[in-house]
């Protein structure tokens, strides 16, 4: 399994609170990226990272903020949070540029905005 | 904008029988994946298609790629149980490898 690790797996949230979520991997791979699932629209690109502080947004960024200080870590944060962001976000790894150029999953962190 | 569509959403198949996902999508790509997903876990990783004409096998799933019809299938041979799941394709739009997802088949293998 590629080296990815989610934080928190869960977590619950008010309206309105700020929340942040981390990406930490292993691999040292250039590209890292946050997707959002939900039901009826497969995922979705968030945003990525094509190196250390540098990001740029993907199809459904309103909301979100990204950074990305060291090559292993990748964060998320909703400034403030909203019942629409609950979701499953899972981060992705990937190394552009080789035969395969696969991305690989973390396990998910469920959010729950109440 | 890139459009990746899934067919079906929801298959129920009995086992030992043979079934096709489809998967079109809008735009041109060269890079084509398919993903697994077991329910509350992560996206598992079954085939990358490069190439048109280009197929991939792997126990009873078979996945092939035509670019000039922007079309993926992948195929499922005398279904087992342990194959349910839910299956996305996810077509790579060039760009730092971001990746356009189906909207997923959720497959139902019954005994």
């Amino acid at each position: 399994d590629a080296g990815i690790t989610q934080s928190p797996r869960h977590k619950v949230t008010e309206t309105g609170t700020p929340v942040t979520l981390r990406c930490h991997q292993t691999e040292n791979h250039r590209y890292m990226y946050w997707y959002r699932q939900d039901p009826g629209h497969g995922l979705r690109l968030i945003h990525y990272s094509y190196g250390v502080k540098d990001t740029d947004k993907g199809e459904v960024s309103d909301g979100y903020s990204v950074s990305r200080s060291k090559t292993e870590d990748f964060l998320l944060t909703l400034e403030s949070a909203t019942s629409s962001q609950t979701s499953v976000y899972f981060c992705a790894i990937s190394e552009f540029g080789t035969d395969n150029t696969e991305a690989f999953f973390g396990q998910g962190t469920r959010l729950t905005v109440v | 904008e890139l459009k990746v569509e899934q067919n079906p959403l929801f298959l129920s198949m009995q086992e030992g029988k043979n079934y096709t996902i489809y998967c079109n999508y809008s735009t041109t790509s060269d890079r084509l994946y398919w993903y697994r997903q077991d329910p509350g876990k992560s996206l598992e990783s079954l085939f990358v298609l490069l190439s048109n004409g280009a197929v991939k096998q792997e126990g009873r799933l078979m996945a092939s790629l035509d670019t000039k019809a922007r079309l993926s299938t992948l195929h499922i041979t005398a279904a087992v149980h342990d194959l349910s799941a839910t299956y996305f394709c996810a077509v790579n739009t060039g760009t730092a490898s971001k990746l356009t997802f189906g909207t997923g088949t959720r497959l139902q293998v019954t005994l």
